[in-house]
């Protein structure tokens, strides 16, 4: 397709486990973002990649998140010993170019629930 | 930390009322973009805003940006049950060259038929 891919759509998985979200965005596009949104609520930047570089980590919670990008396409979010204040939503994104007027493609997001 | 706070966070209106749902924020933002969300899926942009004193038509719907860029609204016009989901505004900050987006909490609008 033709969209922002992501994998797996859902993941349940038990409290101190690492767990790998996925992330293939639209061919030729630079920049891709990463962001969780909870339940009914906005969106909160983690991180952010312009080509495999992260200019922007800022958003991460904790050293338990990180984040990868090879290539400049495919990018990986790595939890590692969830907790349950993980479960959320993370939602991915790219935009051709980096910058504030480019507008954002997002995925339909991976739903992650922490036992 | 720049914030956008939006309000209502909830509407539950009838169709063919009108509506209008703001984004308000201490900081200047270079850029906002507004969002539709539905259950299972990813946000989907419906309109960019860059200057001060925009105003940006949808069909029904009309986006203006304030004149400081600190603040944004979004209007509908009678509004339809198809209207019904997630309106996300989202601040661009650090000029052109940097693409991160702070959003708003949203709002959830329900249309009744």
């Amino acid at each position: 397709g033709a969209g922002v891919s992501q994998s797996p759509s859902n993941k349940v998985t038990e409290k101190g486990k690492d767990v790998e979200l996925r992330c293939d965005p639209i061919s030729g596009h630079t920049a891709l973002y990463w962001y969780r949104q909870s339940l009914g609520q906005g969106l909160e930047f983690l991180i952010y990649f312009q080509g495999n570089s992260a200019p922007d980590k800022s958003g991460l919670p904790s050293d338990r998140f990180s984040a990868e990008r090879t290539g400049g396409s495919v990018s990986t979010l790595t939890i590692q010993r969830t907790q349950q204040e993980d479960s959320a939503v993370y939602l991915c994104a790219s935009s051709l170019f980096q910058g504030g007027n480019q507008p954002q493609h997002f995925g339909d997001g991976t739903r992650l629930s922490i036992l | 930390t720049q914030l956008l706070e939006q309000s209502p966070q909830f509407l539950s209106i009838q169709e063919g009322e009108n509506l209008t749902v703001y984004c308000n924020s201490s900081s200047v933002f270079s850029s906002l973009q507004w969002y539709r969300q539905e259950p299972g899926e990813g946000p989907v942009l419906l309109v960019t805003v860059v200057t001060g004193g925009e105003v940006k038509k949808l069909k029904r719907l009309t986006f203006q940006f304030g004149d400081a860029r600190k603040d944004s609204s979004l209007h509908i016009t009678a509004a339809q049950p198809g209207d019904t989901g997630l309106y996300l505004c989202a601040g661009a900050t650090g000029g052109t060259s940097y693409g991160k987006l702070t959003f708003g909490q949203g709002t959830i609008l329900t249309v009744h038929p």
